[in-house]
């Protein structure tokens, strides 16, 4: 049972480069997330999917997209990566609201 | 929307001493708050939640308990150990519509044996 799986887990760009960060989970769970974690920011939510076909943006949306045509994958697409990008990114699932979240491991991408 | 305050951002501690980190919330529509841990290159991993119709929850070591009138909740964690040694985050959501997660900005805590 592998749970959440992101890829890759490291990763540099160069400004103006696009990437998709890909999640995929096992669980068949409905709700899917992305966060990215900053030194002192704790986690933020970039955007959010509640099920196949249906995707909102959370706090920190720009310069990202996402869609969810599977229950399983959820990948997140940067458009043109930007220096204020560089973080840790975390993907999760979740049967269903206020339930728990599993996350992935992470993937930490820098941008120069 | 929900904002979640979360204090201390670190915290050093004694093996065997007791650790309490806080957090208080802004709305008071919000009913679900969890605590996960981090480990050092490692995603969040959730070790206790806790629904508004309840007031404390225990695990073994851990508890956690919940004040609606005054909009916060604390970690507890008794007995520490190094291995508790970890960055914790709480959260709070709503049930209701598509709810999502809100964290706080996390605590490090480092036990010293």
């Amino acid at each position: 049972n592998a749970g959440v799986t992101q890829t890759p887990k490291f990763q540099v760009l160069k400004t103006g480069q696009s990437m998709t960060l890909q999640c995929a989970q096992d669980m068949n769970h409905e709700y899917m997330s992305w966060y990215r974690q900053d030194p002192g920011m704790g986690l933020r939510l970039i955007h959010y999917s509640v099920g196949a076909g249906i995707t909102d943006q959370g706090e920190v949306p720009n310069g990202y997209n996402v869609s969810r045509s599977t229950t399983e994958d959820f990948p997140l697409r940067l458009l043109s990566a930007a220096p204020s990008q560089t973080s840790v990114y975390f993907c999760a699932s979740s049967p269903t609201r206020n339930t728990e979240a599993f996350f992935g491991q992470g993937t930490r991408l820098t941008v120069v | 929307g929900e904002n979640v305050e979360q204090h201390p951002s670190t915290l050093s501690v004694q093996e065997g001493d007791s650790a309490v980190i806080k957090c208080t919330y802004s709305d008071s529509a919000s009913n679900y708050f969890p605590w996960y841990k981090q480990e050092l290159g490692k995603g969040p991993q959730l070790i206790i939640d806790i629904r508004s119709n309840v007031g404390e929850k225990k695990d073994q070591r851990i508890a956690v308990t919940l004040n609606k009138t005054a909009k916060h909740f604390s970690l507890h964690i008794t007995e520490t150990q190094p291995e508790d040694s970890a960055v914790y985050f709480c959260a709070a959501s709503m049930n209701s519509g598509y709810s999502t997660l809100t964290f706080g900005k996390g605590t490090m805590l480092l036990v010293s044996p």
